[in-house]
């Protein structure tokens, strides 16, 4: 069984449109993220969540909006899709731990081209 | 805004020790030191974590140093499939990915 997936695995899109990208943990965590790792392949946080509420936003531009149904799901939206949002883009969930110790595993990304 | 530094690139002989080491001067004392791998086009991979003590579980040992200042991931016996991209980092509640170092095991 896949412990953090994500669908779709490839997504090609033009300029302008709105996309959604699913993840969906089978752990029990509590906390999921979404990171994006660009074509330098640095890996960078964008969102977190916890039990559905969000705790981190890092400067992403409200283009994209972070969605979670309930504690198993985080589901990523974009809208005006533009070139630089081409990337790779990870789920990923862990179990939070006493005095800040966590485990985060990461889903197998998403490849977004914008064209 | 990773707070650690990694050589850019290592070599390892396959069936041999693989010590990667990692600078951390200005860890804070709550922040842990994580390491995560990255093999090829694949979702980062926890491997281990410490605050202050050595640390080692199947995959990998932990040393860090009594000042915590830096620290050593050692593969005990690098195989092919360990190839990757190994990140350090020094956190105690967001991940910040630094560059990290790409191991290269060869036969």
């Amino acid at each position: 069984d896949t412990a953090v997936s994500q669908t779709p695995k490839y997504l090609v899109t033009q300029m302008g449109n709105d996309k959604s990208i699913k993840c969906e943990q089978n752990l029990g965590h509590d906390t999921m993220y979404w990171y994006k790792q660009d074509s330098k392949k640095f890996l960078k946080i964008m969102f977190s969540y916890n039990n559905k509420e969000l705790i981190i936003n890092e400067t992403v531009p409200n283009r994209f909006s972070p969605k979670s149904p309930d504690k198993a799901h985080l589901n990523l939206h974009i809208n005006s899709l533009e070139l630089g949002d081409s990337a790779v883009y990870f789920c990923a969930s862990s179990q939070d731990l006493p005095g800040g110790q966590y485990e985060q595993y990461f889903g197998p990304g998403t490849r977004l081209t914008v064209t | 805004d990773a707070k650690t530094t990694q050589p850019p690139s290592m070599d390892c002989a396959e069936g041999r020790a693989a010590n990667l080491p990692c600078n951390h001067s200005t860890i804070s004392g709550n922040e842990y030191v994580y390491w995560y791998r990255q093999i090829h086009s694949q979702g980062p991979q926890y491997i281990i974590h410490g605050l202050k003590n050595n640390e080692t579980n199947e995959m990998a040992s932990l040393i860090i140093t009594e000042d915590r200042k830096s620290s050593t991931l050692i593969l005990p016996h690098a195989t092919l499939r360990d190839t990757a991209v190994y990140y350090c980092i020094v956190s105690y509640y967001k991940l910040s990915f630094g560059a990290g170092t790409t191991v290269t095991v060869r036969a």
